[in-house]
């Protein structure tokens, strides 16, 4: 079975702050897929990322950057100057290679205050 | 790009009665379709696979009687809550794999509100 746990439940940080959100995984699996929604007040998931257990690199796209750690089994998000529109629960989630049912992390709620 | 549409996005209905949610793959087919359920502030569960032409697949401890799910095409599949309770209250998300785009991404659609009273 596949676990994810984002152990920061809330995190509220003042506009223009850098804030990472921490996601560690659990698998058997030797290949497999990890993710991270954005999921706004509305409900809606919006995909921000999937990143294969082969590749390491880490990966930036604007203000957003990922750090994948296997030796730590750690998916890590950063948000490079936060602003308030980056206000949303924040889900990491993995999945298998070829599968594509999600295991969900419980979240982490970000508030950035104006 | 690639859709997922769901539909209603809110809807209130009477115990007793069933309801049905619409997820649809816009700009793709999908063999597989998956649903989800999200409580109040809390994660979200996979409750069934929806396979384009042959039975769902349920996930352990989810009702299959009370939930159907029927993936009638490649670009349609929809939930019956059947019988709702208070309890069925919740938010349902669908999702579903486009196999052409690029990275084969997964897509969630806007999801849909049920309110039952």
């Amino acid at each position: 079975a596949q676990k994810v746990t984002q152990a920061q439940t809330e995190i509220s940080v003042v506009e223009k702050e850098d804030v990472t959100l921490d996601c560690v995984y659990e698998t058997r699996d030797t290949t497999y897929y990890l993710f991270w929604y954005k999921q706004p007040p509305s409900g809606e998931l919006v995909f921000l990322i999937r990143r294969n257990s082969f590749d390491e690199q880490n990966e930036i796209s604007g203000r957003y950057s990922w750090n994948f750690q296997k030796s730590t089994s750690s998916f890590n998000f950063t948000i490079t100057a936060s602003q308030v529109v980056d206000s949303a629960v924040y889900f990491c989630a993995i999945s298998n290679f070829g599968n594509e049912k999600l295991t969900f992390g419980t979240g982490t709620r970000l508030t950035i205050i104006p | 790009g690639a859709v997922v549409s769901q539909h209603p996005s809110r809807v209130i209905c009477k115990s007793g009665t069933s309801v049905k949610i619409e997820c649809r793959s816009l700009d793709f087919q999908a063999t597989t379709m998956f649903w989800y359920r999200q409580f109040p502030k809390k994660s979200l569960m996979l409750m069934a696979t929806s396979n384009e032409g042959s039975k769902a697949t349920y996930e352990q401890g989810v009702e299959k009687d009370k939930f159907l799910i029927n993936h009638a095409s490649l670009t349609l599949s929809t939930l019956t809550v059947t019988s709702a309770h208070p309890e069925d209250s919740s938010f349902y998300i669908c999702s579903a794999r486009d196999l052409t785009g690029p990275g084969n991404t997964i897509y969630f659609g806007e999801g849909s509100w049920l309110t039952v009273v």
